[in-house]
Protein backbone atom coordinates (compact mmCIF):
# COMPACT_ATOMS: atom_id res chain seq x y z
CA UNK A 1 0.00 0.00 0.00
CA UNK A 2 1.83 3.47 -1.21
CA UNK A 3 1.72 5.58 2.33
CA UNK A 4 1.01 9.34 2.66
CA UNK A 5 2.94 11.86 4.84
CA UNK A 6 1.17 15.23 5.52
CA UNK A 7 2.01 18.16 7.93
CA UNK A 8 0.78 17.86 11.73
CA UNK A 9 -0.94 21.02 11.81
CA UNK A 10 -1.46 24.28 9.64
CA UNK A 11 -3.14 27.57 9.78
CA UNK A 12 -4.56 29.96 7.09
CA UNK A 13 -6.43 33.26 7.89
CA UNK A 14 -9.44 33.13 6.63
CA UNK A 15 -10.09 34.73 2.65
CA UNK A 16 -6.58 33.26 1.75
CA UNK A 17 -5.66 30.16 0.08
CA UNK A 18 -5.06 27.23 1.91
CA UNK A 19 -2.88 24.61 0.17
CA UNK A 20 -2.55 21.54 2.18
CA UNK A 21 0.66 19.24 0.92
CA UNK A 22 0.68 15.55 1.17
CA UNK A 23 3.62 13.06 -0.33
CA UNK A 24 3.18 9.88 -1.33
CA UNK A 25 5.92 8.91 -3.30
CA UNK A 26 5.51 5.13 -3.38
CA UNK A 27 2.46 5.31 -5.70
CA UNK A 28 1.61 2.84 -8.18
CA UNK A 29 0.41 4.14 -11.43
CA UNK A 30 -3.06 2.87 -11.07
CA UNK A 31 -3.72 3.93 -7.49
CA UNK A 32 -5.99 7.22 -6.96
CA UNK A 33 -5.36 10.26 -4.89
CA UNK A 34 -7.91 10.99 -2.48
CA UNK A 35 -9.01 14.22 -0.28
CA UNK A 36 -11.58 13.40 2.86
CA UNK A 37 -12.31 15.89 5.67
CA UNK A 38 -13.24 15.33 9.04
CA UNK A 39 -15.31 18.56 11.22
CA UNK A 40 -14.69 18.53 14.75
CA UNK A 41 -17.44 15.72 16.06
CA UNK A 42 -18.74 14.65 12.65
CA UNK A 43 -18.55 11.70 9.64
CA UNK A 44 -15.50 12.63 7.27
CA UNK A 45 -16.53 14.22 3.97
CA UNK A 46 -15.41 13.40 0.54
CA UNK A 47 -13.63 16.69 -0.85
CA UNK A 48 -12.22 15.45 -4.02
CA UNK A 49 -9.60 12.75 -5.88
CA UNK A 50 -7.81 12.35 -8.96
CA UNK A 51 -5.45 10.23 -11.01
CA UNK A 52 -2.98 12.42 -13.10
CA UNK A 53 -4.53 15.26 -14.16
CA UNK A 54 -5.67 18.13 -11.92
CA UNK A 55 -8.81 18.57 -10.85
CA UNK A 56 -11.10 21.07 -9.35
CA UNK A 57 -15.13 20.89 -8.30
CA UNK A 58 -16.72 23.47 -6.11
CA UNK A 59 -15.04 23.02 -2.87
CA UNK A 60 -11.04 22.58 -4.17
CA UNK A 61 -9.00 21.97 -6.63
CA UNK A 62 -6.03 19.08 -6.65
CA UNK A 63 -2.83 19.66 -7.90
CA UNK A 64 -0.21 16.18 -8.96
CA UNK A 65 2.98 16.33 -9.75
CA UNK A 66 3.77 14.95 -13.12
CA UNK A 67 5.58 12.20 -10.74
CA UNK A 68 2.54 11.51 -8.86
CA UNK A 69 4.74 11.62 -6.19
CA UNK A 70 3.04 14.45 -4.09
CA UNK A 71 -0.43 16.43 -4.60
CA UNK A 72 -1.81 19.98 -2.98
CA UNK A 73 -5.02 20.13 -1.99
CA UNK A 74 -5.85 24.08 -2.46
CA UNK A 75 -9.29 25.75 -0.75
CA UNK A 76 -9.31 29.07 -2.64
CA UNK A 77 -10.99 31.02 -0.41
CA UNK A 78 -10.60 29.59 3.76
CA UNK A 79 -13.78 30.01 5.47
CA UNK A 80 -13.83 29.60 9.21
CA UNK A 81 -15.84 26.50 8.20
CA UNK A 82 -13.00 24.70 6.48
CA UNK A 83 -11.27 24.62 9.57
CA UNK A 84 -11.30 20.45 9.83
CA UNK A 85 -8.69 17.33 9.76
CA UNK A 86 -7.56 16.73 6.13
CA UNK A 87 -7.06 13.58 5.08
CA UNK A 88 -4.93 12.68 2.05
CA UNK A 89 -5.49 8.78 1.00
CA UNK A 90 -3.82 6.33 -1.41
CA UNK A 91 -6.88 4.06 -2.80
CA UNK A 92 -6.02 0.70 -2.04
CA UNK A 93 -7.62 -1.63 -4.35
CA UNK A 94 -8.50 -5.09 -3.46
CA UNK A 95 -8.72 -8.08 -5.67
CA UNK A 96 -12.33 -9.15 -4.59
CA UNK A 97 -13.85 -6.02 -3.90
CA UNK A 98 -12.68 -3.13 -4.70
CA UNK A 99 -11.25 -0.51 -2.44
CA UNK A 100 -10.80 0.58 1.05
CA UNK A 101 -9.80 3.75 2.59
CA UNK A 102 -6.50 3.53 4.48
CA UNK A 103 -6.64 6.70 7.11
CA UNK A 104 -3.19 8.34 8.00
CA UNK A 105 -3.55 10.73 10.79
CA UNK A 106 -4.20 13.68 8.42
CA UNK A 107 -3.76 17.61 8.77
CA UNK A 108 -5.45 19.87 10.94
CA UNK A 109 -6.32 22.76 9.45
CA UNK A 110 -7.10 25.60 11.55
CA UNK A 111 -8.49 28.88 9.50
CA UNK A 112 -8.01 31.95 12.12
CA UNK A 113 -10.12 34.89 11.47
CA UNK B 1 -30.07 15.20 0.63
CA UNK B 2 -29.57 11.39 1.54
CA UNK B 3 -27.62 11.02 4.92
CA UNK B 4 -26.05 7.77 6.32
CA UNK B 5 -28.02 7.21 9.67
CA UNK B 6 -26.41 5.95 12.95
CA UNK B 7 -27.83 5.02 16.36
CA UNK B 8 -27.05 5.64 18.80
CA UNK B 9 -24.99 9.16 18.93
CA UNK B 10 -23.23 8.06 22.01
CA UNK B 11 -23.22 4.86 24.24
CA UNK B 12 -22.21 4.62 27.56
CA UNK B 13 -21.21 0.72 29.07
CA UNK B 14 -19.21 -0.94 31.67
CA UNK B 15 -16.37 -3.26 30.14
CA UNK B 16 -18.00 -7.03 29.90
CA UNK B 17 -20.71 -5.84 28.89
CA UNK B 18 -22.66 -6.26 24.99
CA UNK B 19 -23.10 -3.17 22.79
CA UNK B 20 -24.71 -3.12 19.72
CA UNK B 21 -24.72 -0.14 16.91
CA UNK B 22 -26.91 0.14 14.09
CA UNK B 23 -26.73 1.41 10.66
CA UNK B 24 -29.20 2.30 7.88
CA UNK B 25 -26.80 3.70 4.67
CA UNK B 26 -28.36 5.62 1.98
CA UNK B 27 -30.70 3.78 -0.43
CA UNK B 28 -29.50 2.07 -3.34
CA UNK B 29 -26.37 1.72 -1.29
CA UNK B 30 -24.85 -1.42 -2.52
CA UNK B 31 -21.37 -1.32 0.07
CA UNK B 32 -21.29 -0.73 3.69
CA UNK B 33 -18.37 0.07 5.68
CA UNK B 34 -17.70 0.00 9.91
CA UNK B 35 -14.51 2.11 10.84
CA UNK B 36 -13.74 2.49 14.13
CA UNK B 37 -11.75 5.86 15.08
CA UNK B 38 -9.71 6.11 18.21
CA UNK B 39 -9.08 9.64 19.25
CA UNK B 40 -6.32 11.74 17.42
CA UNK B 41 -6.05 8.79 14.95
CA UNK B 42 -7.77 8.50 11.08
CA UNK B 43 -10.65 5.59 10.84
CA UNK B 44 -9.82 2.39 10.29
CA UNK B 45 -11.84 -0.11 8.80
CA UNK B 46 -13.36 -2.65 10.84
CA UNK B 47 -15.68 -4.62 8.09
CA UNK B 48 -16.98 -3.53 4.74
CA UNK B 49 -19.99 -5.46 3.31
CA UNK B 50 -20.88 -5.73 -0.72
CA UNK B 51 -24.81 -6.14 -0.22
CA UNK B 52 -25.24 -8.96 2.57
CA UNK B 53 -21.80 -10.44 2.21
CA UNK B 54 -18.79 -9.34 4.18
CA UNK B 55 -15.85 -8.89 1.77
CA UNK B 56 -13.06 -7.34 3.72
CA UNK B 57 -13.03 -8.01 7.67
CA UNK B 58 -9.31 -8.56 7.75
CA UNK B 59 -9.02 -5.62 10.79
CA UNK B 60 -12.16 -7.07 12.83
CA UNK B 61 -11.32 -8.59 16.12
CA UNK B 62 -13.13 -11.29 15.17
CA UNK B 63 -13.42 -12.74 19.21
CA UNK B 64 -15.41 -9.68 20.31
CA UNK B 65 -16.79 -8.07 17.90
CA UNK B 66 -19.08 -9.76 15.05
CA UNK B 67 -21.15 -7.34 12.15
CA UNK B 68 -24.00 -8.80 9.84
CA UNK B 69 -26.21 -7.29 7.21
CA UNK B 70 -28.64 -9.56 6.48
CA UNK B 71 -30.97 -8.60 4.14
CA UNK B 72 -28.21 -6.15 2.24
CA UNK B 73 -30.03 -3.44 3.55
CA UNK B 74 -28.92 -1.57 7.39
CA UNK B 75 -26.38 -3.22 9.40
CA UNK B 76 -25.46 -3.60 13.00
CA UNK B 77 -22.13 -3.85 14.32
CA UNK B 78 -21.70 -5.84 18.24
CA UNK B 79 -18.92 -5.85 20.64
CA UNK B 80 -19.44 -8.70 23.27
CA UNK B 81 -17.97 -8.40 25.79
CA UNK B 82 -16.50 -4.27 25.57
CA UNK B 83 -13.37 -3.92 26.91
CA UNK B 84 -11.41 -0.78 27.80
CA UNK B 85 -9.78 -0.31 24.95
CA UNK B 86 -12.54 -0.08 23.04
CA UNK B 87 -13.84 3.18 24.08
CA UNK B 88 -13.67 5.20 20.49
CA UNK B 89 -15.94 6.66 17.88
CA UNK B 90 -17.84 4.06 15.42
CA UNK B 91 -18.23 5.38 12.13
CA UNK B 92 -20.42 3.63 9.12
CA UNK B 93 -20.28 4.55 5.52
CA UNK B 94 -21.46 3.94 2.34
CA UNK B 95 -21.12 3.97 -1.51
CA UNK B 96 -22.93 2.81 -4.54
CA UNK B 97 -20.40 0.15 -5.12
CA UNK B 98 -16.64 -0.71 -4.29
CA UNK B 99 -14.94 0.63 -6.99
CA UNK B 100 -12.63 3.15 -7.24
CA UNK B 101 -14.59 6.14 -8.36
CA UNK B 102 -17.20 5.43 -5.71
CA UNK B 103 -17.18 7.94 -2.99
CA UNK B 104 -18.01 6.95 0.37
CA UNK B 105 -20.40 8.99 2.24
CA UNK B 106 -20.01 8.72 6.26
CA UNK B 107 -22.66 8.95 9.04
CA UNK B 108 -22.23 10.73 12.09
CA UNK B 109 -20.94 8.15 14.21
CA UNK B 110 -21.42 6.93 17.45
CA UNK B 111 -19.34 7.54 20.65
CA UNK B 112 -18.56 4.81 22.85
CA UNK B 113 -17.03 5.01 26.16
CA UNK B 114 -16.44 1.69 28.04
CA UNK B 115 -15.91 2.11 31.74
Amino acid sequence: DAKTTQPTSMDCAEGRAANLPCNHSTISGNEYVYWYRQIHSQGPQYIIHGLKNNETNEMASLIITEDRKSSTLILPHATLRDTAVYYCIVRVSLETSGSRLTFGEGTQLTVNP
Amino acid sequence: EAEVAQSPRYKITEKSQAVAFWCDPISGHATLYWYRQILGQGPELLVQFQDESVVDDSQLPKDRFSAERLKGVDSTLKIQPAELGDSAMYLCASSLGSGTYNEQFFGPGTRLTVL
